[in-house]
């Protein structure tokens, strides 16, 4: 049961380039949600899901975009990367959106 | 708007010390509070939920109390090993909000 994947691991992107972060849960879950992690801060939530098809924004959704085409997986798309998008991304899942979240590895993205 | 606090930022303890960490919250009126542990570079492992009706939760070494009507939360390490050693977040549930905030984090080093 591999629960939450994320990739890539880690990304160095140049300002203005735009990529995919992949998120795919393996746990039949509804909700699904994005959050980045700043350097000794805690997790700010970017976008959610509550079930395919269904999305909506979070605190911090600026410059993003999601998707979800599928129960299983939840893309985070950046588009025109900016310096304050270097962060740790976190994709998590649960099968209530009040019950147990489960997180990704994360993907560490640096923008220079 | 939920404010999670955690104090304080970081803790150090000899091995085999019980210690206490703490987690503050704003807005009272929460569905569950969890806290949760993260390794360095890794994501975040659940370690324990408490429902808003009860007072606490225990697992092995470690016990979780909620006051729901101070806004606060405590998790109790007992015996510290350094395999403790980590950053420990707390993250509370709003049903109003139909998120999780989560607190900064408090980074445990126990050493041997």
């Amino acid at each position: 049961n591999a629960g939450v994947t994320q990739t890539p691991k880690f990304r160095i992107l140049k300002i203005g380039q735009s990529m995919t972060l992949q998120c795919t849960q393996d746990m039949n879950h509804n909700y699904m949600y994005w959050y980045r992690q700043d350097p000794g801060m805690g997790l700010k939530l970017i976008y959610y899901s509550v079930g395919a098809g269904i999305t909506d924004k979070g605190e911090v959704p600026n410059g993003y975009n999601v998707s979800r085409s599928t129960t299983e997986d939840f893309p985070l798309r950046l588009e025109l990367a900016a310096p304050s998008q270097t962060s740790v991304y976190f994709c998590a899942s649960s099968r209530q959106d009040q019950e147990t979240q489960y997180f990704g590895p994360g993907t560490r993205l640096l923008v220079l | 708007k939920q404010e999670v606090t955690q104090i304080p930022a970081a803790l150090s303890v000899p091995e085999g010390e019980n210690l206490v960490l703490n987690c503050s919250f704003t807005d009272s009126a929460i569905y569950n509070l969890q806290w949760f542990r993260q390794d360095p570079g890794k994501g975040l492992t659940s370690l324990l939920l408490i429902q808003s009706s009860q007072r606490e939760q225990t697992s092995g070494r470690l016990n979780a109390s909620l006051d729901k009507s101070s806004g606060r939360s405590t998790l109790y390490i007992a015996a510290s090993q350094p395999g403790d050693s980590a950053t420990y977040l707390c993250a509370v549930y709003n049903t109003n909000a139909g998120k999780s905030t989560f607190g900064d984090g408090t980074t445990l080093t126990v050493k041997p």
